[in-house]
């Protein structure tokens, strides 16, 4: 396995809520970026962390937003849950956030909002 | 809109077939091309990183190839076994600026008949 955990493994809330997941980066590791999977489609890119700033941003609502700590877990944070947010969120950590860099990715949070 | 694409979608052999599937990924402003494999309940796991144009790598039976100037990698497995049945990703990233992400294609879905 990767050494990168995320918590809780599934999850279901009610459309409107918030829902906070969380990750724990592989040790030694600075930058942590959040991927949704839908059903039947390859991740998609919500945003990067850096050393505690956010470092990038793909085509995401203002609703979808993160923390990294000091040492260096993550959490996506989503407001105002809609029915879309269903899927599966995938957290990746590496060493530095350039892309030519290999991901160590969790198992995943499976979100199901009802 | 970034449009990585992989063919077939799924496929299935028999145990000792070698097989091969495509990624076809944007050519202008490359920088790199991951390939991950994705066992159902774990997590997706890198295979490679590939920068350079006419590269390839190996791993054990697997192996890879890319070509920048045309837009396409091809992951090849030798001697196919039950337990290489997964999901191969492969995600394009892009030259670094102000886009950090990997943007991933769908999938092939292996499987390997015993």
């Amino acid at each position: 396995e990767t050494g990168v955990t995320q918590s809780p493994t599934h999850l279901i809330k009610t459309r409107g809520q918030q829902v906070t997941l969380r990750c724990s980066s592989q040790s030694g590791h600075n930058t942590v970026s959040w991927y949704q999977q839908a059903l039947g489609q390859g991740p998609q890119f919500i945003f990067q962390y850096y050393r505690e700033e956010e470092n990038g941003r793909g085509n995401f609502p203002p609703r979808f937003s993160g923390l990294q700590f000091p040492n260096y877990s993550s959490e996506l944070n989503v407001n105002a849950l809609e029915l879309d947010d269903s899927a599966l969120y995938l957290c990746a950590s590496s060493l530095v956030g350039t892309v030519n860099t290999e991901a160590f990715f969790g198992q995943g949070t499976r979100l199901t909002v009802v | 809109i970034l449009n990585v694409e992989q063919s077939p979608q799924s496929l299935h052999v028999q145990e000792g077939d070698s097989t091969n599937f495509t990624c076809s990924f944007p050519s202008s402003n490359f920088y790199a091309l991951h390939w991950y494999r994705w066992e159902t309940a774990k997590s997706p796991e890198a295979l490679f990183v590939m920068t350079l144009n006419g590269d390839e790598k190996k791993k054990g039976r697997i192996s890879a190839t890319l070509n920048t100037k045309e837009g396409y990698s091809y992951l090849y497995i030798k001697g196919s076994q039950p337990e290489d049945s997964a999901t191969y990703l492969c995600a394009f990233g892009m030259i670094p600026g102000s886009a950090r992400q990997l943007t991933f294609g769908s999938g092939t879905q292996l499987t390997v008949l015993p």
